[in-house]
């Protein structure tokens, strides 16, 4: 069975600072990662899709790894800004589901 | 374009009611599933549906149902509601497998 951990479970830092959010899954037969954002009681924006086949992908401030065979992604937000407060998820997709962790909430003060 | 929409946006009910939950996928997009999620967890599948047919089914009871209709617009349909079904629910859309998901506003339900 399919499970997805996430650490750190909070995050607190100050404005400008570089992040690497973690993300683990115990089977490495996926067909992609996903990384999303939550804002309090909204829904999920996706932020970054990785396919089994790929290493990574870039957004702006944000880029995603993953390494399937250690079972590994990690979501590195660079520069960070008070806009980025939010709650981060990882999910992983098997067959025919998204399987998520249960997040980060990451707070950037001023 | 719009992205996914769901309705309504907020909804009460009492235990024991039946409640349907709607989803409009975003254009072109033919699989649609559904997630539900409580308070500080990550969301949990329920269903998966691909050009108008069932493709899974998360676990589970058997008072939670769902259909999509002919337009790949979606419901979720929850009977004898409990408690514990208090949650947000979230629709999801793609263009098929393996691709990726993009997510809906959600509906916050609460029983009472």
């Amino acid at each position: 069975k399919q499970e997805v951990t996430q650490i750190p479970a909070a995050l607190s830092v100050p404005e400008g600072e570089n992040l690497v959010l973690n993300c683990s899954f115990t089977d490495s037969a996926i067909y992609n990662l996903q990384w999303f954002r939550q804002d309090p009681g909204k829904g999920l924006t996706s932020l970054l899709l990785i396919q089994s086949s790929q290493r990574e992908q870039t957004s702006g401030r944000l880029n995603a790894s993953l390494d399937k065979s250690s079972g590994r992604s990690t979501l590195y937000i660079a520069a960070s800004q008070p806009g980025d407060s939010a709650t981060y998820l990882c999910a992983v997709s098997g067959t025919d589901k998204l399987i998520f962790g249960t997040g980060t909430r990451l707070q950037v003060f001023p | 374009d719009a992205g996914v929409t769901q309705s309504p946006t907020h909804l009460i009910k009492t235990r024991g009611q039946h409640v349907t939950l709607r989803c409009s996928p975003i254009s072109g997009h033919k699989s649609v599933s559904w997630y539900q999620q409580v308070l500080g967890q990550g969301p949990q599948f329920i269903f998966q549906y691909y050009e108008k047919e069932e493709r899974g089914r998360g676990n589970f009871p058997d008072r939670f149902s769902a259909r999509q209709f002919p337009n790949y617009s979606s419901e979720l349909n929850v009977n004898a509601l409990l408690l514990g079904d208090s949650a947000l629910y979230l629709c999801a859309s793609s263009g098929g497998w393996g691709v990726e998901q993009y997510f809906g506003p959600g509906t916050r339900l609460t029983v009472t």
